[in-house]
C-alpha cells in the first residue's frame, strides 16, 4: 500500500507569494492517479488538480500540478487571499490514500 | 447543481450502530461510483468504502472491513453507510464522494455529516 506523505506540514505565506506543496509517495505511482484537494475550515474539500496536472473545471489557472513516479508538487503561482487552506494529495488506486495535508496560512 | 446531502449523524455510544445516508441529486448517480471518506476532527481525510455506480462491486480498507458497509439505492439516488461496533476513534465528519469510475479522483463531495462517539 502507498503512503503519501506532504511537507511542509504548514507553509506561512503572504499574499501575492508562490507556494509550492511536495506530495511524495512510498513507491511508484500507478500511472498519473493522483489528485490534490483544497479543503477550507468547515467546508468539503474540492478537487483542483487531477492526473498529476489536470485543472479540474473552473479552477485557476494559478494552481499547478507536476510530477512523476514518487515526487509530485502543487504551485500556487501567486497566493490569493481565498487560497489560504488546507491542501491533500491522494492517490486514487486500491488503497484511495491521503497524503496528511499542507496548511498554507497567512504570514 | 449537482448535490450530494448527508444524513444520519449523531451521538451514538460505543459499540453501537448508526446508518447515514447521502441523497444525490444533479447527475446521473447511477453513473457514478461512490465512497465514503471520513475526517476526525482536526485531523486529514481518511477513505472508508467504495461501491460501484452498479452497486455490484464494494471495497473497504483493511482498517475497517467487518464494521462498515456501503450499499446504494440508484432508483431513489441515495448512498448507504451501515456502521456498526462504533468505537470513539470512529467519531469524524463523514463525507460521500462521487468518481466517475471505480478507480478514479472524487469529482462530487458532500457537506458532510458529524458521527459522534461517545459514552
Amino acid at each position: 500500500e502507498i503512503v503519501l506523505t506532504q511537507s511542509p506540514g504548514t507553509l506561512s505565506l503572504s499574499p501575492g507569494e508562490r507556494a509550492t506543496l511536495s506530495c511524495r509517495a512510498s513507491q511508484s505511482v500507478t500511472g498519473t492517479y493522483l489528485a490534490w484537494y483544497q479543503q477550507k475550515p468547515g467546508q468539503a474539500p474540492r478537487l483542483l488538480i487531477y492526473g498529476a496536472s489536470i485543472r479540474a473545471t473552473g479552477i485557476p489557472d494559478r494552481f499547478s500540478g507536476t510530477g512523476s513516479g514518487t515526487d509530485f508538487t502543487l504551485t500556487i503561482s501567486r497566493l490569493e487571499p481565498e487560497d489560504f487552506a488546507v491542501y491533500y494529495c491522494q492517490h486514487y488506486d486500491s488503497s484511495r490514500a491521503f497524503g496528511q495535508g499542507t496548511k498554507v496560512e497567512i504570514k | 447543481e449537482v448535490q450530494l446531502l448527508e444524513s444520519g449523524g449523531g451521538l451514538v455510544q460505543p459499540g453501537g450502530s448508526l446508518r447515514l445516508s447521502c441523497a444525490a441529486s444533479g447527475f446521473t448517480f447511477s453513473s457514478y461510483a461512490m465512497s465514503w471518506v471520513r475526517q476526525a476532527p482536526g485531523k486529514g481525510l481518511e477513505w472508508v468504502s467504495i461501491i460501484s455506480n452498479t452497486g455490484g462491486r464494494t471495497y473497504y480498507p483493511d482498517s475497517l472491513k467487518g464494521r462498515v458497509t456501503i450499499s446504494r439505492d440508484n432508483f431513489k439516488n441515495m448512498l448507504y453507510l451501515q456502521m456498526n461496533s462504533l468505537r470513539v476513534e470512529d467519531t469524524a465528519v463523514y463525507f460521500c464522494a462521487g468518481s466517475t469510475s471505480w478507480f478514479n479522483y472524487f469529482h462530487y463531495w458532500g457537506q458532510g455529516t458529524l458521527v459522534t462517539v461517545s459514552s
